[in-house]
């Protein structure tokens, strides 16, 4: 079976704090993403990488960078952590690009106090 | 407009009953569907590929209208573990930009 596995799944961060949500898989997909997911918004793209050392903004960047040093793990990273970045964060990885080879990590529930 | 629009429910029913959920998706260039399952605090999982002549998997069918923009999921003889948020996603070809449901909550009730 295919594992994404989050490390941390549940975090209180205070405000301006950095933050290092980790992810990894052990299937050596080469597309990686980060989602966060809110009531009524749906799931929303933050970064993606296809490549190690690659990476693509999503939909929604600004407050996170990311980083792909080795191919099985994908860092998302808060640089000052603001209230407005409580959400829970969803790692996936996929073989290719069709939305039927995706696979989540449970989620880390993040709160930004 | 939402890019996928779902009513969020919550669709209360009962064990044994059928129920329907609709999708509605704006880009009209889209070309692949699916549903996901997510139950409470935990990750989506793929239920069912949406294809163009409509497919079956068990109680569970899923149907395309490309004419109206819309994909629906039939549940029948609803049992109490399919009670979970259903989330409908949408993938313009060829193109790493999932676009995702808010969902669409179901309890199904004894």
């Amino acid at each position: 079976d295919v594992k994404v596995t989050q490390s941390s799944r549940y975090l209180v961060k205070r405000t301006g704090e950095k933050v290092f949500l980790e992810c990894v898989q052990d299937m050596d997909h080469e597309n990686m993403f980060w989602y966060r997911q809110d009531p009524g918004l749906g799931l929303r793209l933050i970064y993606f990488s296809y490549d190690v050392k690659m990476k693509e903004k999503g939909d929604i960047p600004e407050g996170y960078s990311v980083s792909r040093e080795k191919k099985e793990r994908f860092s998302l990273i808060l640089e000052s952590a603001s209230t407005n970045q409580t959400s829970m964060y969803l790692c996936a990885s996929s073989t290719d690009l069709s939305g039927n080879t995706i696979y989540f990590g449970e989620g880390s529930w993040l709160t930004v106090v | 407009r939402k890019e996928v629009e779902q009513d969020p429910g919550p669709f209360n029913v009962p064990e044994g009953a059928t129920v329907a959920f609709n999708c509605t998706y704006s880009n009209s260039a889209s070309q692949s569907f699916f549903w996901y399952r997510q139950d409470c605090r935990k990750e989506p999982k793929l239920l069912m590929s949406v294809y163009s002549s409509g497919n079956e998997d068990g109680r569970f069918t899923a149907q395309l209208n490309r004419a109206s923009q819309y994909i629906s999921l039939l549940i029948r003889d609803s049992k109490l573990s399919d009670s979970a948020t259903y989330l409908c996603v949408v993938l313009p070809y060829n193109n790493n930009d999932m676009r995702f449901g808010a969902g669409t909550r179901l309890t199904v009730k004894p």
